[in-house]
C-alpha cells in the first residue's frame, strides 16, 4: 500500500471560519510533509515532521497551524486565511533516517481549497 | 540554494513518438532524484527514483538517466499514448530532507 489519503478532496471557507485538512498513511513513514500549490506553479514545502516533530517551518504565516498527532495521522489548522491562500494543499510521506538516498516521497491527491 | 529547472515548460507531440523531458540542477550535492507526474487538478504520482549513486532507472516505457556530476536528469517515455498527457515534475532530494521541484514539462500528446 502506497496511499496518502487527504481529506477533505475540496473545501471552500470563509475568512473567518477554522477548518482542518487531514492526511493519513500506513506505510510507516516516520517524515511527513505540508505542500502548497499555486496553479501552473510547482509544490512550495510549507512543513515537514520527522519522528512526529516539526523539524522544517518554511516561514509559513501563524493562521497554518500543522499537528501531528501519530505517527501515520498529519493535519493542518486553518484559521483566519486570506483569500491568496487558496490553493491545492498537498501532503506527502517518506521514511527518514541515514538511507536519504532510497528515500522516496509519496504524495496524496491533495485538498482544493478556496478562501472567500 | 538548488534549483531544479526543467525544459521545454510544454510540448506537443503526436501520438506514437518518443518523448524526452530534461531536467537540470544547480547543486550536485544530491541524494536522489524522483520523477513526478501531475494531472490538472490532482496529486502527484511518483514515477521514478533515482539514487545518487545510479545512473539509469527503468519502469516500462520509462526510463530516467540521472548525470549527478553536471546536474542533469532525462526522462524518456517510449511510443507515447494520449493518456500520457499530464505535467511532469522532476525534484532532488538534498539536504535536511528537503524536496526541490521544477516548475514541470506540460505534456499533451495528439491523437
Amino acid at each position: 500500500d502506497t496511499e496518502v489519503t487527504q481529506t477533505p478532496k475540496h473545501l471552500v471557507m470563509g475568512m473567518t471560519n477554522k477548518k482542518s485538512l487531514k492526511c493519513e498513511q500506513h506505510m510507516g513513514h516516520r517524515a511527513m510533509y505540508w505542500y502548497k500549490q499555486k496553479a501552473k506553479k510547482p509544490p512550495e514545502l510549507m512543513f515537514v515532521y520527522s519522528y512526529e516533530k516539526l523539524s522544517i517551518n518554511e516561514s509559513v504565516p501563524s493562521r497554518f497551524s500543522p499537528e501531528c498527532p501519530n505517527s501515520s495521522l498529519l493535519n493542518l489548522h486553518l484559521h483566519a486565511l486570506q483569500p491568496e491562500d487558496s490553493a491545492l494543499y498537498l501532503c506527502a510521506s517518506s521514511h527518514v533516517g541515514r538511507r536519504l538516498r532510497d528515500t522516496e516521497a509519496f504524495f496524496g491527491q491533495g485538498t482544493r481549497l478556496t478562501v472567500v | 540554494k538548488q534549483e531544479v529547472t526543467q525544459i521545454p515548460a510544454a510540448l506537443s507531440v503526436p501520438e506514437g513518438e518518443n518523448l524526452v523531458l530534461n531536467c537540470s540542477f544547480t547543486d550536485s550535492a544530491i541524494y536522489n532524484l524522483q520523477w513526478f507526474r501531475q494531472d490538472p487538478g490532482k496529486g502527484l504520482t511518483s514515477l521514478l527514483l533515482i539514487q545518487s549513486s545510479q545512473r539509469e532507472q527503468t519502469s516500462g516505457r520509462l526510463n530516467a538517466s540521472l548525470d549527478k556530476s553536471s546536474g542533469r536528469s532525462t526522462l524518456y517515455i517510449a511510443a507515447s499514448q494520449p493518456g500520457d498527457s499530464a505535467t511532469y515534475l522532476c525534484a532532488v532530494r538534498h539536504g535536511n530532507n528537503r524536496l526541490a521541484f521544477g516548475k514541470g514539462n506540460q505534456v499533451v500528446v495528439i491523437p
